[in-house]
């Protein structure tokens, strides 16, 4: 079935650092791709998407392009602050009720 | 933009006894909201979808039974955890969606921290 593989966490990065965090795909057809954040406490916000191949999703400073080839759509950012930290979620919309799978998550820890 | 309410935010509860989470949509018409669960520094895992006005459709091992989804108007719909027990202890989210002709459409509620004791 469909599914979505995050690297694992936790990633802790000082300040202004580069940000990747890796997600590759499985799914039949032409998923559309998603990256969602998530605060302490909080719900799920939407960071960014793509909807086909080569599309370049991108919000906030973040970065991610929908790779057919390699299926993937790694999230990246030049350069990270302390109010980044949060958990990042990659999915996929799939099914026929455009249900999302999402993967694992990636918690960012980043420090001053 | 589009706001879902999901309440209550927490609650804590005797084992054995059942549980209500609703799930609202403020200012759009949800014609199908998903019910996720995540554990402790886990994903969210898709329990269930429900579409307004009928049953709801369960991915493989959830218990229907034990945990009762409505969706009985187009802003809300309900998960409700039946004889709760300890292991049932997770975070609840939903999410909606709105006129399927919008293709980005997913909106999540907050989240409800149950607890079981």
């Amino acid at each position: 079935g469909d599914s979505v593989t995050q690297m694992e966490g936790p990633v802790t990065l000082s300040e202004e650092a580069f940000l990747t965090i890796n997600c590759t795909y499985t799914a039949t057809g032409y998923p559309s791709l998603f990256w969602y954040v998530q605060y302490p406490g909080e719900g799920l916000q939407l960071l960014l998407k793509a909807t086909k191949a080569d599309d370049k999703g991108s919000n906030k400073g973040f970065e991610a392009t929908y790779r057919k080839e390699t299926t993937s759509f790694h999230l990246e950012k030049g350069s990270v602050q302390v109010s980044d930290s949060a958990v990042y979620f990659c999915a996929l919309r799939a099914g026929g009720y455009n249900k999302l799978i999402f993967g694992a998550g990636t918690r960012l820890a980043v420090h001053p | 933009g589009a706001v879902v309410s999901q309440h209550p935010s927490w609650v804590i509860c005797k084992s054995g006894t059942s549980v209500k989470i609703e799930c609202r949509s403020l200012d759009f018409q949800a014609t199908t909201m998903f019910w996720y669960r995540q554990f402790p520094k886990q994903s969210l895992m898709l329990m269930a979808t429900s579409n307004e006005g009928s049953k709801a459709t369960y991915e493989q091992g959830v218990e229907k039974d034990k945990f009762l989804i409505n969706h009985a108007s187009l802003t809300l719909s309900t998960l409700t955890v039946t004889s709760a027990h300890p292991e049932d202890s997770s975070f609840y989210i939903c999410s909606a969606r709105d006129n399927p002709t919008r293709n980005y459409g997913y909106t999540f509620g907050s989240g409800t921290r149950l607890t079981v004791v």
